[in-house]
């Protein structure tokens, strides 16, 4: 199946500060990528929806001026979280949608980011 | 109606057996529905997908079995093996650029 890279792959940071997530598709152009974030044992929870080259689409909920997407490339998106605080830290993992033959899309997910916040 | 209800929460299944994961849905609209299995730190895995021109799709010890007029679909395991135990999850989405609809998952233990 398609590669899906995410960087780190675990971060500490101190609360106030902003940490940044990078999502790569490594063998295949994502024109849409998504960002979840998961608390253990729980499943999914959609963040937003990353477009290149556009805006990105928050979930209700979700605060678009706390969590940053940029989309500037087919294969990179990448999430800031700004001003991260402890209720922060969860498990954030990108997906990116690789086109098939056909007109049918798979959805690819990356390995995730352990963020802690202190 | 955007909802996939899977069941069941958890399951512990004897090594060699056979484990299945169901998995209804509302939104007749739903054209592609994916599984994925997530082991404790890592990212979903895409395992199998079916779409609703078929009614069973098999691929190794994993098979989708997909009912349309139920709008329900299942996940069977068979000969289960303990390195099968982790969570997986049941999705669905139209064919596209939306989001996948999931499940709450299902954590399965595979015992010796």
């Amino acid at each position: 199946g398609a590669v899906v890279s995410q960087h780190p792959s675990w971060v500490i940071c101190k609360s106030g500060t902003s940490v940044k997530i990078e999502c790569r598709s490594l063998d295949f152009q994502a024109t849409t990528m998504f960002w979840y974030r998961q608390f253990p044992k729980q499943s999914l929870m959609l963040m937003a929806t990353s477009n290149e080259g556009s805006k990105a689409t928050y979930e209700q909920g979700v605060e678009k001026d706390k969590f940053l997407i940029n989309h500037a490339s087919l294969t990179l998106s990448t999430l800031t979280v700004t001003s991260a605080h402890p209720e922060d830290s969860s498990f954030y993992i990108c997906s990116a949608i690789n086109r098939l033959a056909g007109g049918y899309n798979e959805q690819f997910f990356g390995p995730g980011t352990r963020l802690t916040v202190l | 109606q955007q909802q996939v209800k899977q069941s069941p929460q958890s399951l512990i299944v004897q090594k060699g057996g056979i484990s299945i994961i169901n998995c209804a849905y509302e939104n007749t609209a739903f054209d592609y529905f994916p599984w994925y299995q997530q082991f404790p730190g890592k990212g979903p895995a895409l395992l199998i997908a079916i779409r609703p021109d078929v009614s069973e799709k098999k691929e190794g010890r994993f098979t989708i079995s997909f009912n349309k007029s139920a709008k329900q679909f299942s996940l069977h395991i068979m000969d289960s093996q303990p390195g099968d135990s982790a969570t997986y999850f049941c999705a669905a989405t139209y064919s596209g650029n939306t989001p996948l609809v999931f499940g709450k998952g299902t954590r399965l233990s595979v015992i010796a």
